[in-house]
């Protein structure tokens, strides 16, 4: 069974830290990883994608890809109160495989 | 706006009664999803379709839930005699070409007396 294991937190930073949230999936074939946010009570919004292996920035995010070690972790520097919400971590194998398997998701709370 | 409704946004039913659920894609899209999300986890894969035709179901949808998506545009998810172990959000998304990024609707949060 494919495995994606969050830290649930909650994690808790000072506005304008770098917030880190790591994420490890035990499908060695996976292809593709993402990050979604998502506020309570609302469904979840895409942050990024990540494939290959190194980081991706965008904005005040950064995803950093390692396969050999299987894990993927999201940077978010000058974090924000609005920042605050549940990141969840999603990885698609590869092999035509239509279906991402999802974290359980870091709850991150950043206060002024 | 991720260019999918759902509806009803919010539905309390009591134990034993039967619920529908409905997606409804603004545009054409061949893949639709339904996942579950219950507190403190992430979204859980229940079924997908292609099209019309209904691909892949997880262990999770037990034979008192069923999903249609009868002219391969909008879909339905049905659940009979709902137990409280089915109040949980139950989310549509629809999957971006080529990465597969999935796009969430709204959802429906379905509370189970």
């Amino acid at each position: 069974q494919k495995e994606v294991e969050q830290n649930s937190g909650p994690l808790s930073v000072p506005e304008g830290a770098i917030a880190s949230l790591n994420c490890t999936y035990s499908d060695r074939g996976s292809q593709s990883f993402f990050w979604y946010r998502q506020y309570s009570g609302k469904s979840p919004e895409l942050i990024m994608f990540i494939y290959s292996n190194g980081d991706k920035e965008d904005g005040r995010f950064t995803a950093q890809l390692n396969k050999a070690s299987q894990y993927v972790s999201l940077l978010i520097r000058d974090s924000q109160p609005s920042d605050s919400a549940t990141y969840l971590c999603a990885v698609k194998g590869g092999g035509g495989s239509y279906i991402p398997t999802f974290g359980r998701g870091t709850s991150l709370i950043v206060h002024p | 706006d991720t260019g999918v409704s759902q509806d009803p946004r919010h539905k309390i039913t009591k134990r034993g009664q039967n619920v529908t659920f409905r997606c409804d894609p603004i545009s054409e899209h061949n893949r639709l999803y339904w996942y579950r999300q219950t507190l403190g986890q992430g979204p859980e894969f229940l079924t997908y379709f292609q099209n019309e035709a209904q691909l892949e179901k997880s262990r999770l949808l037990s034979d008192r839930f069923s999903a249609e998506r009868p002219k391969g545009s909008f879909s339905t998810l049905e659940i009979q005699r709902t137990e409280q172990g089915d109040s949980a959000m139950y989310l549509c998304a629809l999957p971006d070409s080529p990465t597969d990024t999935q796009y969430f609707g709204p959802g429906t949060r379905l509370t189970v007396l």
